[in-house]
């Protein structure tokens, strides 16, 4: 069964940093393309950011880009996103995402998702 | 980037009855590259279509999808009380993914 567990949320100030990490089971990790999705009750969902299956591709939304890092570790089948320079607007659950396929582009879509990791940013 | 809006905001509708809702993009999507997604409280999103109208693995054949372009359709034929949810369309043809805003779909 495919299953991926986030972890790693919780409180921070403005401006600090945070990491998020997703353990992946049930898939040959190293074969598929990764991505975290964000949801807050004002704008929904939004997608952040996505990674290759060989990690060397990645992809961010404007919204986070030069503040966020998303990477991977295939020997412990983990996704990580970096988080720096944190706002308000921030503030949301993240989700960990499967991209169904090995690549992100030529129409793949998010197959399987976490159960989220509630980051909050606030003083 | 595309904007997906999706209508109704709320269904409210009884177990039996039918549900269709739409999802339309302010541009073409790209190969129908849309997705329907089912999301209860407290949990994670679910895949229900991909393709505009491929059902994922072990979803029930009373969800459908349609539509091509512009506009987007989901169907349940009748509702079953695990199908009360919001639904969110999303397009992965065009950089970057857009999520529509959702419908709720409650029991009237």
């Amino acid at each position: 069964e495919v299953q991926v567990l986030e972890s790693g949320g919780g409180l921070v100030q403005p401006g600090g940093s945070l990491r998020l990490s997703c353990a992946a089971s049930g898939f040959t990790f190293s074969s598929y393309a990764m991505s975290w999705v964000r949801q807050t009750p004002g704008k929904g969902l939004e997608w952040v950011s996505a990674i290759s299956a060989s990690g060397g591709s990645t992809y961010y939304a404007d919204s986070v880009k030069g503040r966020f890092t998303i990477s991977t570790d295939n020997s412990k089948s983990t996704l990580y996103l970096q988080m720096n320079s944190l706002r308000a607007e921030d503030t949301a659950i993240y989700y960990c995402a499967r991209i169904s396929g090995s690549y992100f582009w030529g129409g793949r879509y998010f197959d399987y998702w976490g159960q989220g990791t509630l980051v909050t940013v606030s003083s | 980037d595309i904007v997906l809006t999706q209508s109704p905001g709320t269904l409210s509708l009884s177990p039996g009855e039918r549900a269709t809702l739409s999802c339309r993009a302010s541009q073409s999507v790209s190969s129908s590259y849309l997705a329907w997604y089912q999301q209860k409280p407290g949990q994670a999103p679910r895949l229900l279509i991909y393709g505009a109208s491929t059902r994922a693995t072990g979803i029930p054949d009373r969800f459908s999808g349609s539509g091509s372009g512009t506009d987007f359709t989901l169907t349940i034929s009748r509702l079953e009380p695990e199908d009360f949810a919001v639904y969110y369309c999303q397009q992965y043809g065009s950089s970057p993914w857009t999520f529509g805003q959702g419908t709720k779909v409650e029991i009237k």
